[in-house]
């Protein structure tokens, strides 16, 4: 079954503590995305990659980290997380190509960060 | 960056049509016009795309006039379970690859 997978599904930290939320695809796609979804605010991109070894900022990126060393997978890491950044997150996926625009999101990730 | 402007929420009865009309009055020549869909707490889920005239799957339609500034995302027969959040995007180009903008959305609620 095509799909992505993130873990862990419901993360509870402190302050400053890094944590590393994982995220995988089974669809061989190049593009993977993070956002962040809070009340009122929407979605809003945190990084994207569109290959391995190829990662680039979106509209929230600080506080943040990712890498991408293999295509099927792309972390998403807090180094020192903050109580801001209590938010519910997703990772997406995406075949590459102009005009494609269908992307496969996971099921989220809700952290809380105290 | 082409914006798109939509309701924030609209309500609706089952069996309804319901419309959902949405304004992106800066898209660019070669960008398409995409919809998806979101439940409470689960992942935004990809509906339907088209570029111009009319699309049509068989989950909705999508209307686009020929000055393309607008478009019009038509459910048939709405059912309880299509209360979510939808979401109208103008598709950016990056290179090889098209990205997309969430804002924030209409919220649909549908009633017995």
């Amino acid at each position: 079954e095509a799909q992505v997978t993130q873990n862990p599904r419901y993360l509870i930290t402190v302050t400053g503590k890094k944590l590393t939320v994982t995220c995988s695809q089974n669809m061989n796609h190049e593009y993977m995305s993070w956002y962040r979804q809070d009340p009122g605010l929407g979605l809003r991109q945190i990084y994207y990659s569109m290959n391995v070894e190829v990662t680039d900022k979106g509209d929230v990126p600080e506080g943040y980290k990712v890498s991408r060393k293999e295509k099927r997978n792309f972390p998403l890491i807090l180094e020192s997380p903050s109580p801001n950044q209590t938010s519910l997150y997703f990772c997406a996926s995406q075949r590459a190509g102009l005009g494609s625009y269908e992307q496969y999101f996971g099921p989220g990730t809700r952290l809380t960060v105290t | 960056l082409a914006k798109t402007t939509q309701p924030i929420s609209m309500d609706s009865y089952e069996g309804q049509e319901v419309n959902i009309t949405c304004s992106h009055n800066n898209i660019a020549t070669n960008d398409y016009i995409t919809w998806y869909q979101q439940f409470p707490s689960q992942g935004p889920r990809f509906i339907i795309q088209g570029y111009k005239t009319k699309v049509t799957n068989e989950v909705a339609s999508l209307f686009i006039p020929a000055d393309r500034k607008s478009s019009t995302l038509s459910l048939p027969r709405v059912s309880l379970s299509d209360t979510a959040v939808y979401y109208c995007l103008v598709g950016d180009s990056l290179g090889r690859y098209s990205t997309l903008t969430f804002g924030k959305g209409t919220m649909l609620l549908v009633s017995p």
